[in-house]
């Protein structure tokens, strides 16, 4: 069966510092993977997408940045955190060209002082 | 642009049927997706519609009119567990990329 790990499940980091947040799937070949964040009390916005190693595509400009270094490996950076990077961070993935239901990760909570 | 809208939030008493609806504003649509998170939690996938109709999966429901821009989620013999956020998401491509609603909390009471 499949399964989606993320960490770590909460994370304090002060403004400025870096940001690594890693993403893996198991049981599962060529998945596309999302990074989603969560603001308190709202929806989900899309920040990155990727259909294949080292496919990434950006939904929102901003400081982060990501990477998948390896099929079911996917990896959220930044290298100077703002106290809006605050926020719930999932990992999702689904099958290739799929249509219907994402697998989302349990999920970084990261709060930014 | 994209734009989702849902109500914020609904209150409903344990056994009843409540509706959620969500209207839409995309280009590109694939089909509507519903998913459910409570607090703390991660979403869980609870329908797809791509196609006109009525979609049922146990206690939950959902329908979808593409023409109207319009879908809705219908949750039946309401039970104290369903307390928690239910999320419209748009399919606006073939990526499978989700756009999502801002949600809409529902609190089932006694």
């Amino acid at each position: 069966s499949q399964t989606i790990h993320q960490w770590p499940a909460t994370l304090v980091q002060p403004v400025g510092s870096p940001l690594s947040l890693e993403c893996t799937v198991e049981g599962t070949s060529n998945p596309n993977l999302y990074w989603y964040r969560q603001a308190a009390g709202r929806g989900l916005q899309l920040l990155f997408y990727s259909v294949g190693i080292g496919q990434i595509s950006s939904e929102v400009p901003q400081n982060l940045s990501a990477s998948r270094p390896q099929d079911r490996q996917f990896i959220l950076s930044s290298k100077k955190l703002l106290l809006s990077d605050s926020g719930f961070y999932l990992c999702a993935w689904s099958v290739p060209r799929g249509l219907d239901e994402q697998y989302f990760g349990p999920g970084t909570r990261l709060t930014v002082t | 642009g994209q734009s989702l809208e849902q109500p914020s939030e609904v209150t409903a008493v344990e056994g009843a049927i409540v509706q959620i609806n969500c209207t839409y504003q995309t280009s590109g649509f694939y089909g509507l997706s519903w998913y459910q998170q409570h607090d703390g939690g991660a979403p869980t996938f609870l329908s797809y519609n791509g196609l006109d109709g009525l979609e049922e999966t146990g206690r939950f429901s959902s329908f979808l009119s593409r023409s109207d821009s319009y879908g809705y989620l219908l949750l039946q013999e309401l039970q104290m567990k369903d307390s928690a956020s239910y999320f419209c998401a748009v399919q606006a491509g073939n990526t499978g990329k989700l756009i999502f609603g801002q949600g809409t909390t529902l609190q089932v009471k006694p």
